[in-house]
């Protein structure tokens, strides 16, 4: 099945700095989302976003489908940042595919 | 709305007990699906379901069963715990498996 991997898997910030969070999947796909999981464990759906780019206030995300990659930027960080990011995926099938993640601190 | 409604938010079982976790949504979704999230594991699907009537498995779904007999109820049931089953369950739904899915907030079980 499709692969998915997530990179870094670890981001330590201080507030106000930016960053790039990378998602490689291994296979051509329909559907690619960005969720945060928040401290107290809720998933967030943040893009669905099988192609192209989207933003949404601080943070935007490009999927470039051909090359299988997809980039979540987090601009101006805020501790409200922090939590785990994970990129999704589904190839050919039914089944969504997760990455393990990037768990993402920002500190104050 | 309530979106996607699970209950339990909590419990603890014994080895051996069996249970059955609820998951609601109120968006009349079609497609609806279960993950159990392990630490360092990111979500892995359990078992999901395109529409009333119509369930698969997914990556993990030994020791679990589903149905859905209703577009809106979708739960999973344990028949018989074991303690690899301790985990964090989510319910997910969306409008198709291509679409933005909605998650609930999450049971966390423990087997003893």
């Amino acid at each position: 099945g499709i692969q998915v991997e997530q990179s870094p898997p670890d981001l330590i910030l201080q507030e106000g700095a930016n960053s790039t969070l990378r998602c490689n999947f291994s296979d051509s796909v329909n559907n690619l989302q960005w969720f945060h999981q928040n401290p107290w464990g809720q998933l967030i759906n943040l893009f669905y976003i099988p192609s192209g780019t989207k933003q949404n206030g601080r943070l935007s995300a490009t999927t470039v489908a051909t090359e299988r990659y997809s980039l979540l930027y987090i601009s101006s960080s805020q501790t409200t940042d922090s939590g785990v990011y994970f990129c999704a995926v589904q190839g050919g099938s039914e089944k969504l595919v997760f990455g393990k993640g990037t768990k993402l601190t920002v500190n104050p | 709305n309530a979106g996607v409604t699970q209950t339990p938010k909590f419990q603890v079982l014994k080895t051996g007990q069996s249970m059955t976790l609820q998951c609601a949504q109120d968006m009349n979704h079609e497609y609806m699906s279960w993950y159990r999230q392990d630490p360092g594991m990111g979500l892995r699907l359990i078992h999901y379901s395109v529409g009333a009537g119509i369930t698969d498995q997914g990556e993990v779904p030994n020791g679990y069963n589903v149905s859905r007999s209703t577009t809106e109820d979708f739960p999973l049931r344990l028949l018989s715990a074991a303690p690899s089953q301790t985990s964090v369950y989510f319910c997910a739904s969306s409008y198709g498996p291509n679409q933005p899915q909605h998650f609930g907030d999450g049971t966390r079980l423990s087997i003893l």
